[in-house]
């Protein structure tokens, strides 16, 4: 079955402090893995997207890794500020009858305090 | 640019009441289009895609339906809602072939009274 599992499922933080976010995936065929910045009441706004062969993407202050082999991801972000308060999701997509169909985890919301 | 607009932002219905969410993407032919819910501190969870006009396929059967009358444009319906339907729900596109990122619209929140 294909399952997509996030830990923590909530994690606060200060200000100012780094933090990793975890993601591993259980999905067949794998095209590839996205990270997501979800706002409360908003349509999630993507921050990254890995394939197969990429190990490591960055995007500002965030920095995602893929390790296709043990099939784990993570998001690291640097540097806290208040605005990265928000739900991140990871998502693995796989090809399926021509159409790119997308298995989301449940998200880590994170909260960062001054 | 590519632009996905979704509405309303947020709706109260009653139980049994229909519904009528709609989704049009601008700046891009041809998308694939979906439909997803998410409930309370739950991942999202896929309704509905679309790879053109008229074809619509459905991941989880369920109370609701779809439908694309036009090339950009993506409607979930319902025509008795349950209390279970309240939820979050967003419209997404992606390109053709579907090998690109999806981008999602701001969303509905849906309540059932």
């Amino acid at each position: 079955k294909n399952q997509v599992e996030q830990s923590p499922q909530s994690l606060i933080i200060l200000e100012g402090k780094n933090c990793t976010l975890q993601c591993n995936y259980t999905v067949s065929p794998f095209s590839n893995l996205r990270w997501y910045k979800q706002d409360t009441g908003r349509g999630p706004v993507s921050l990254t997207i890995m394939t197969f062969s990429e190990n490591t993407k960055s995007n500002g202050r965030y920095t995602a890794t893929l390790d296709a082999d043990t099939k784990q991801s993570s998001l690291h972000i640097t540097a806290s500020q208040l605005s990265d308060s928000a739900s991140y999701i990871c998502v693995v997509s796989t090809l399926s009858g021509g159409y790119n169909k997308l298995i989301f985890g449940a998200g880590t919301r994170l909260a960062v305090h001054p | 640019s590519q632009t996905i607009h979704q509405w309303p932002a947020t709706l109260v219905q009653p139980v049994g009441s229909p519904l009528s969410l709609e989704c049009t993407v601008e700046g891009t032919s041809n998308p694939n289009l979906y439909w997803y819910r998410q409930a309370a501190g739950r991942g999202l969870q896929l309704l509905f895609y679309s790879v053109g006009i008229g074809q619509i396929s459905s991941e989880v059967p369920q109370n609701l339906s779809a439908s694309r009358p036009q090339d950009r444009q993506f409607i979930l319906s319902s025509k008795k809602l349950l209390l279970s339907d309240s939820g979050f729900y967003l419209c997404a596109w992606s390109s053709f072939g579907g090998r690109t990122e999806a981008f999602f619209g701001q969303g509905t929140r849906l309540t059932v009274v």
